[in-house]
């Protein structure tokens, strides 16, 4: 069975650093690519980056370029998403997705996590 | 960047209803648009793919059409779990982009 759990819920301050993470089990992670998505409070999905995990290559959406950083670790068949300098703007519900070698969709989403930058 | 628009952003349907919902691409996208279903506080679910294309263990109800710009989906004849938010997403070129969604609520 394919799965994708993510790390959980987050509370944090404007200004300090996160990583979520994204585990990937039940299929097959080298030839699969590791979308991540954003949905702000009542909004609609922004897809922001994705990353193959068999060789890390990384391809970013502009708004989000230089914003967050997008990692793997083959090993684990694990993607991260972090930030180094949060701020309020980034509060959100953030989905990891697969997305196939030759297919563009994103057929398996992970459950998401809740991320909360208050001061 | 392609702009997808959904319309209408949010429809009342009665359970049995035939129910459509547009998207249209600012741009050719061929058939390269995906189908997402997400109901509150839950992950989005895959639907379809290519414009047409339905997902194993979608029910058939479901349906997807449309080419180049302008794309439809359709629900043959709404059932209480349709209730939902629906998203449109283009994969013809990065960044790929997602409707801003549908609502489909009880009347």
């Amino acid at each position: 069975e394919v799965q994708l759990v993510q790390s959980g819920a987050e509370a944090k301050k404007p200004g300090e650093s996160l990583k979520i993470s994204c585990k990937a089990s039940g299929y097959s992670s080298t030839i699969y690519w590791i979308a991540w998505v954003r949905q702000m409070p009542g909004k609609g999905l922004e897809w922001m980056g994705i990353i193959y995990p068999a060789d890390s290559e990384t391809r970013y959406a502009p708004a989000f370029q230089g914003r967050v950083t997008i990692s793997a670790d083959k090993s684990i068949t694990t993607a991260y998403l972090q930030w180094s300098s949060l701020e309020a703007s980034d509060t959100a519900t953030y989905y990891c997705a697969r997305r196939g070698a030759n297919n563009f969709y994103f057929d398996y989403w992970g459950q998401g996590t809740k991320v909360t930058v208050s001061s | 960047d392609i702009q997808m628009t959904q319309s209408p952003s949010t429809l009342s349907a009665s359970v049995g209803d035939r129910v459509t919902i547009t998207c249209r691409a600012s741009q050719n996208i061929n058939n390269w648009l995906a189908w997402y279903q997400q109901k509150p506080g839950k992950a989005p679910k895959f639907l379809i793919q290519k414009a047409s294309n339905l997902e194993n263990g979608v029910p058939s109800r479901f349906s997807g059409s449309g080419s180049g710009t302008e794309f439809t989906l359709t629900i043959s004849s709404l059932q209480p779990e349709d209730f939902a938010t629906y998203y449109c997403q283009q994969y013809e070129r990065y960044p790929w982009t997602f409707g801003q969604g549908t609502k489909v609520e009880i009347k």
